[in-house]
């Protein structure tokens, strides 16, 4: 898989849109990039996934660059059960594990 | 619909015993992963199942971890003469294949206390 990194940690206003930006500038032509969260005492949650384009679900945006090196993903509209730790991995062909790296934690403000 | 069910959530044991951790995939998930996270850390890959292919076994730590699948669903991850360092959450995924565009769905684990 390729390296992915991520800030430590970010905040977020509560009803404000929270981008979470990932580097994976090492990225390979067939590697997805997947985004998951995982809140304390719980198994992590798959939010989005992508290979070029951008993507739209219920939970959330992901936007890659044309470059594909870098990707943020968007929740909208932050609430407080959004606080997480939120993990961006690059997911090759030939290893069907995932690799977590350190992620983001966010922590959404009242 | 019903998502990754494990079972004990939570496991207290002696070291030495034996422990078996059940995990109950997605209906109709032909991929079966299990990874352990200790406190603190990222998850530690185990094992995979897929299909009726041989499972890739890669990531067991020692032979005193096993697992099998029975009917391509249930899982069982065996752990015999546990000891302290086994203590950490075990989670367990599945996916539609085993595929990069197949994202892995989780359970919330069983936390898995040494004494």
């Amino acid at each position: 898989d390729a390296k992915t990194t991520q800030p430590p940690s970010m905040d977020c206003a509560e009803g404000r849109a929270a981008n979470l930006p990932c580097n994976h500038s090492t990225i390979s032509g067939n590697e997805y990039v997947y985004w998951y969260r995982q809140i304390h005492s719980q198994g992590p949650q798959y939010i989005i996934h992508g290979l070029k384009n951008n993507e739209t679900n219920e939970m959330a945006s992901l936007i890659i660059t044309e470059d594909r090196k870098s990707s943020t993903l968007i929740l909208p509209h932050a609430t407080l059960r959004d606080t997480a730790v939120y993990y961006c991995i690059a997911s090759s062909g030939s290893a069907r594990q995932l690799t977590f790296g350190s992620g983001t934690q966010l922590t959404v403000l009242p | 619909g019903a998502g990754v069910s494990q079972s004990p959530s939570n496991k207290v044991t002696e070291k030495g015993k034996d422990v078996e951790l059940r995990c109950d995939p997605i209906s109709g998930h032909t991929a079966l992963y299990w990874y352990r996270q200790s406190l603190g850390q990222g998850l530690e890959f185990l094992i995979y199942f897929q299909g009726n292919s041989a499972p890739d076994k890669s990531g067991l730590p020692s032979d005193r971890f096993s697992a099998e699948r029975t009917g391509g669903s249930v899982s069982t991850l065996t752990i015999q003469r546990t000891q302290q360092e086994d203590s950490a959450v075990y989670l367990c995924a599945s996916s539609l294949e085993g595929s990069r565009n197949q994202p892995q769905h989780f359970g919330d684990g069983t936390r898995l206390s040494i004494l």
